[in-house]
């Protein structure tokens, strides 16, 4: 079975500071996709980048962009001048198929 | 994308009782999924519902606790029955989009049963 895995639990950073929000899979398939979801405490999943495995380059979108390792099956996540609106919990989500799994996830935390 | 309306937004049960939530998306898809997020936890994936036959559940999930109808190409339904206070959660509804990339989100529904 694939299984994402969030190695941590909380993270903290500085508004307008940068940070890496880690994320590791399991998979022996080739053909897969990848996410970052956001979850405010309005429990809104919020998609907020994705990664097709096929392509090398790494996706970004706006301030988020990804670390995309699929040789090390990682996927980082960074987040550039932080803003007080990242404020959430982040999960990240691997897809093939209709198999769709999540990691436990990240709160993140913003100081103004 | 895929807009789901998704009702009630939260609600508070009497233990032995059952509530239906109802997830409306604004276009026909082929899959519906229904998710439980037990407090401070990830989301766990109950069901998958395609239109005109049986949902299909996960280990764990059983049909009596947790049916699911799913009567048209844009609407489902999920039945918490019987409910204990161990069924407090947020249930969450979620398709695909057209391009069968991402999956969308209904704003769920958070369940406190007392």
């Amino acid at each position: 079975a694939q299984t994402v895995t969030q190695s941590q639990p909380e993270m903290s950073v500085q508004e307008a500071e940068t940070v890496t929000l880690s994320c590791t899979y399991d998979t022996s398939e080739s053909d897969y996709y990848l996410f970052w979801y956001k979850q405010p405490p309005s429990r809104q999943m919020i998609l907020v980048i994705r990664q097709e495995a096929y392509k090398q380059q790494n996706a970004t979108e706006n301030r988020f962009s990804v670390n995309f390792q699929k040789a090390a099956k990682s996927f980082s996540l960074k987040i550039s001048d932080s803003q007080l609106g990242d404020a959430a919990m982040y999960f990240c989500a691997y897809r093939r198929g209709w198999d769709m799994r999540f990691g436990a996830g990240t709160r993140l935390t913003v100081k103004p | 994308s895929a807009v789901i309306s998704q009702k009630p937004s939260r609600d508070i049960c009497q233990r032995g009782t059952s509530l239906t939530i109802q997830c409306q998306v604004d276009s026909q898809v082929t899959m519906m999924f229904w998710y439980r997020q037990q407090p401070g936890q990830s989301l766990t994936l109950i069901a998958t519902a395609n239109q005109g036959s049986e949902a299909t559940y996960e280990s764990g999930f059983v049909i009596d606790k947790f049916p699911i109808s799913r009567p048209n190409l844009t609407f489902s339904t999920l039945t918490v029955s019987n409910m204990s206070p161990e069924d407090s959660s947020i249930y969450l509804c979620s398709v695909l989009g057209h391009t069968n990339t991402e999956a969308f989100f209904g704003q769920g529904t958070r369940l406190t049963v007392v």
